[in-house]
């Protein structure tokens, strides 16, 4: 059964300082990678998409995706209290439709 | 980003009763849409996925005559709860796509489903 891996946390982290999210998975063959962040009540909204290994960076936050490692984490630069949400790691199956979600990983970003 | 809606945000009901909820894909046209539940504290769970036109795939362990799926267009999917009870109560959150090849899906804004 394909699973998606994340520390649930919380992760607690002082303002302005790098927060990291860590999520594996164990489908060694998928090509498609995000990160959600959903506020407490609120429905997930897409942060950052990832296909390639290496590092991808969009503004405060950084996706670095490893294949070989199986390993894909968010890095959150400057966290400031805002940023404090439930981060949700999601897996797109090769060539099918469903994305197979994380249970996520509570941040609290203390100001 | 793509915007998708969903009606009623939240919805109050008795035991017993059927509840429908509305996903609308508002600038695009939605070739699948995605339908998930989450209870608190959890993660999303994919209940089923349905595209225009065609019959909705469920999850192993969805009742697809309790949680009836209609794409009757590329922009609107619906999602009846029927014969609700209390244990259905929960966030319920569907997802639309465009296109076979497009690997983001955007969340409606979800509902919250009380049944008493």
């Amino acid at each position: 059964q394909k699973e998606v891996e994340q520390n649930s946390g919380p992760l607690s982290v002082p303002e302005g300082a790098i927060a990291s999210l860590n999520c594996t998975y164990s489908d060694r063959v998928s090509q498609s990678f995000f990160w959600y962040r959903q506020y407490s009540g609120k429905s997930p909204e897409l942060i950052m998409s990832i296909y390639s290994n290496g590092d991808k960076e969009d503004g405060r936050f950084t996706a670095q995706l490893n294949k070989a490692s199986q390993y894909v984490s968010l890095l959150i630069r400057d966290s400031q209290p805002s940023d404090s949400a439930t981060y949700l790691c999601a897996v797109k199956e090769t060539g099918g439709f469903k994305t197979i979600f994380g249970a996520g990983t509570r941040l609290f970003v203390k100001a | 980003g793509a915007v998708v809606s969903q009606h009623p945000s939240r919805v109050i009901c008795k035991s017993g009763t059927s509840v429908k909820i509305e996903c609308r894909s508002l600038d695009f046209q939605a070739t699948t849409m995605f339908w998930y539940r989450q209870f608190p504290k959890q993660s999303l769970m994919l209940m089923a996925t349905s595209n225009e036109g065609s019959k909705a795939t469920y999850e192993q362990g969805v009742e697809k005559d309790k949680f009836l799926i209609n794409h009757a267009s590329l922009t609107l999917s619906t999602l009846t709860v029927t014969s609700a009870h209390p244990e259905d109560s929960s966030f319920y959150i569907c997802s639309a796509r465009w296109g076979l090849g497009e690997n983001t899906q955007y969340f409606g804004p979800g509902t919250r489903l009380t049944v008493l």
